[in-house]
């Protein structure tokens, strides 16, 4: 299995660009979520989803959309990119009834400009 | 690539000594309590969880310990190795509930001297 994988692993936008984040996990994991990690700030969830078709606010999901159409796809869309949005991206996923034991992905580093 | 933070507070052990990692918590309706590792250039890796219910769990060279009275928890490494070296996060988790699963910690960096 590659579990959890991201790409890319590095992105620069310029304010106001958009731009896709890809996750992909082959673990057939029904859970699956989105984290920001800021200096100082830990982990923070951006969005998850509980299932295809299914997804939900977190903690900071503004300026962010994701849709889940397969188990295996959760790709994170940046609307607008703001320098606020600098920050390491990780994707997530666990099985539903054991969430508390998430798999990360390596992570993408994005800087806006 | 780095991402963590520049003032975690950081732990440095001698090779072979047992480490401790301390952890306030703030949920008393959590379920359950986890400890996760970060390697420099890496995503999160799951170490251990205890269960609310549970004052001690113990793995393989770790041991949590959660104390409810004063909302503590704590993993101790034992025999700590240089590939040790990382980013703890303690995390906590209402089971299936909605909205914001995994709460996290701001983490301690452990350094291990040869």
């Amino acid at each position: 299995n590659a579990g959890v994988t991201q790409t890319p692993k590095f992105q620069v936008l310029k304010t106001g660009q958009s731009m896709t984040l890809q996750c992909a996990q082959d673990m057939n994991h029904e859970y699956m979520s989105w984290y920001r990690q800021d200096p100082g700030m830990g982990l923070r969830l951006i969005h998850y989803s509980v299932g295809a078709g299914i997804t939900d606010q977190g903690e900071v999901p503004n300026g962010y959309n994701v849709s889940r159409s397969t188990t295996e796809d959760f790709p994170l869309r940046l609307l607008s990119a703001a320098p606020s949005q600098t920050s390491v991206y990780f994707c997530a996923s666990s099985y539903q009834d054991r969430d508390y034991e998430q798999y990360f992905g390596p992570g993408t580093r994005l800087t806006v400009t | 690539g780095e991402s963590v933070g520049l003032h975690l507070p950081t732990l440095s052990v001698q090779e072979g000594d047992n480490s401790i990692i301390n952890c306030a918590y703030s949920n008393s309706a959590s379920d359950y309590f986890i400890w996760y590792k970060q390697e420099s250039g890496k995503g999160p890796q799951f170490i251990i969880d205890i269960r609310s219910n549970m004052d001690k769990r113990q793995g393989q060279r770790v041991t949590v310990l959660l104390n409810k009275t004063v909302k503590h928890l704590s993993l101790q490494i034992a025999a700590t190795q240089p590939g040790d070296s990382a980013v703890y996060f303690c995390a906590e988790n209402r089971y299936r509930a909605a909205g914001n699963k995994l709460t996290f910690g701001g983490g301690t960096r452990v350094l291990v001297k040869p």
